[in-house]
């Protein structure tokens, strides 16, 4: 069965400092990968997706970026983070061909 | 228009209550159809699918109206369990995937 892997759970990280957040799926071949945020009490935000290693494609601009450097491999970053960059961090993954999305158990980000 | 829209709530009903959440969405062409859970600092779960036809599972209920371009989620006997906030997904498929979620509606089950 497929399952998916999100770590940190938590992370506390200055204003301005660096960020990597990591995501691994297992049990699948060549899956569309999701970054989203999710502000407190609000709806999910689609960061990036991509639909093959190298492929990245934004949705909102951003200081973040994201890559994949494997097939099941996403990674989101940032050089600097901003207050305003807390939130909910998950990842997701699904297949194309109108397939439900399933969800990493996130990471909760608060920047002092 | 948003692409999809749900009626934030919350929705305050009593232990025992029926209950029924509506998500309309924008795009005809949409095929694909979901209904999410999250609970409260947690990852949505995917609840159930939803099919043209209509499908249950227990106590839930998922119906989906093409020609009103709208899905429906009807929770029976909620459960005090059942408090979380139900969000929506809308796919299209049409040489890229592009899924929709819906910002959810909070139902709060009392006691």
């Amino acid at each position: 069965s497929q399952t998916i892997h999100q770590w940190p759970a938590t992370l506390v990280q200055p204003v301005g400092s660096p960020l990597s957040l990591e995501c691994t799926v297992e049990g699948t071949s060549n899956p569309n990968l999701y970054w989203y945020r999710q502000a407190a009490g609000r709806g999910l935000q689609l960061l990036f997706y991509s639909v093959g290693i190298g492929q990245i494609s934004s949705e909102v601009p951003q200081n973040l970026s994201a890559s994949r450097p494997q097939d099941r491999q996403f990674i989101l970053s940032s050089k600097k983070l901003l207050l305003s960059d807390s939130g909910f961090y998950l990842c997701a993954w699904d297949k194309t061909g109108t397939q439900p999305q399933h969800f990493g158990d996130g990471t909760r980000l608060s920047i002092l | 228009r948003k692409e999809v829209e749900q009626d934030p709530g919350p929705f305050n009903v009593p232990e025992g209550a029926t209950v029924a959440f509506n998500c309309t969405y924008s795009n005809s062409a949409s095929q694909s159809f979901f209904w999410y859970r999250q609970d409260c600092r947690k990852e949505p779960k995917l609840l159930m699918s939803v099919y043209s036809s209509g499908n249950e599972d227990g106590r839930f209920t998922a119906q989906l109206n093409r020609a009103s371009q709208y899905i429906s989620l009807l929770i029976r006997d909620s459960k005090l369990s059942d408090s979380a906030t139900y969000l929506c997904v809308v796919i299209y498929s049409g040489g890229y995937q592009k899924v929709t979620f819906g910002t959810g509606t909070k139902l709060q089950v009392i006691p």
